[in-house]
C-alpha cells in the first residue's frame, strides 16, 4: 500500500513569493491534516480535513496561509506571501475516521521549505 | 491541551532493551496515550497507543502506571534503526466545525541515539 506522498521534497523561495504544497492521502482516507514543524520542535497542527471539509483550521494563520481538498483526496496548503519565519517542514497525514477507535496517523515524508 | 513531559535524549546500545518514559500527571479518563516517533528526514511514524492496561505490537511495548499519570515506552532491543525522536502525546478530543475528534498534540520529544 502506498503511503502518504508529499510534493516537492524541498522549496527554497525568496520572501513575498508565493508557495505550494501538495499532498496525496492514502487511498481510502477521509481525514487529512497539514502539520509545520519547526526546527527542533515537533509538529504542529495547521488544518484538519473531513472528506472535503475544513472541520479544524483555528490554527491556520488565514492572512497568508489557504488550503483545500477538492473531491475530499487530494489537498494543497498555500503560502502568499512567504515570509522568513514560515521556513519550516510541512509535513501531510491522513487517516480514516470510519472507525470509532484512536486511529492512528500516516504521514508523509514532509516539504521543507527555505525562504531567504 | 493535554501536556506531557519526557527527558529531551536518552542513550542505548544496540541490542539492549530501552525504557523511554513519559509523565502526564494531567492526563483525564478519556485521553488515550500515544507514541510516535520521527527518524531522520522522515515525518513521524505511529509506533503504540494505550488506555489503561499494557499494550504489546510488534514494534513495541506500552507500560501505563495504575494511576495512569505516567507511561513508559519499551523498545526490547535497540537495533540502529530505532535511532529517532520519541514523542509522547495525550489524544485530546476537541471540538471544532460542529464535530469532535482526537487531535494529537506534539512535544519536543526525546532523542534516542542507540550505540553500536
Amino acid at each position: 500500500e502506498a503511503g502518504v506522498v508529499q510534493s516537492p521534497r524541498y522549496k527554497i523561495i525568496e520572501k513575498k513569493q508565493p508557495v505550494a504544497f501538495w499532498c496525496n492521502p492514502i487511498s481510502g482516507h477521509n481525514t487529512l491534516y497539514w502539520y509545520r514543524q519547526n526546527l527542533g520542535q515537533g509538529p504542529e497542527l495547521l488544518i484538519r480535513y473531513e472528506n472535503e471539509e475544513a472541520v479544524d483550521d483555528s490554527q491556520l494563520p488565514k492572512d497568508r496561509f489557504s488550503a483545500e481538498r477538492l473531491k475530499g483526496v487530494d489537498s494543497t496548503l498555500k503560502i502568499q506571501p512567504a515570509e522568513l519565519g514560515d521556513s519550516a517542514v510541512y509535513l501531510c497525514a491522513s487517516s480514516s475516521s470510519r472507525d470509532r477507535g484512536p486511529n492512528a496517523q500516516f504521514f508523509g515524508p514532509g516539504t521543507r521549505l527555505t525562504v531567504l | 491541551d493535554a501536556k506531557t513531559t519526557q527527558p529531551n535524549s536518552m542513550e542505548s546500545n544496540e541490542e539492549e532493551p530501552v525504557h523511554l518514559p513519559c509523565n502526564h500527571s494531567t492526563i483525564s479518563g478519556t485521553d488515550y496515550i500515544h507514541w510516535y516517533r520521527q527518524l531522520p528526514s522522515q515525518g513521524p511514524e505511529y509506533v503504540i497507543h494505550g488506555l489503561t492496561s499494557n499494550v504489546n505490537n510488534r514494534m513495541a511495548s506500552l507500560a501505563i502506571a495504575e494511576d495512569r499519570k505516567s507511561s513508559t515506552l519499551i523498545l526490547h532491543r535497540a537495533t540502529l534503526r530505532d535511532a529517532a525522536v520519541y514523542y509522547c502525546i495525550l489524544r485530546d478530543v476537541v471540538y471544532a466545525g460542529g464535530t469532535s475528534y482526537g487531535k494529537l498534540t506534539f512535544g519536543q520529544g526525546t532523542i534516542l541515539t542507540v550505540h553500536p
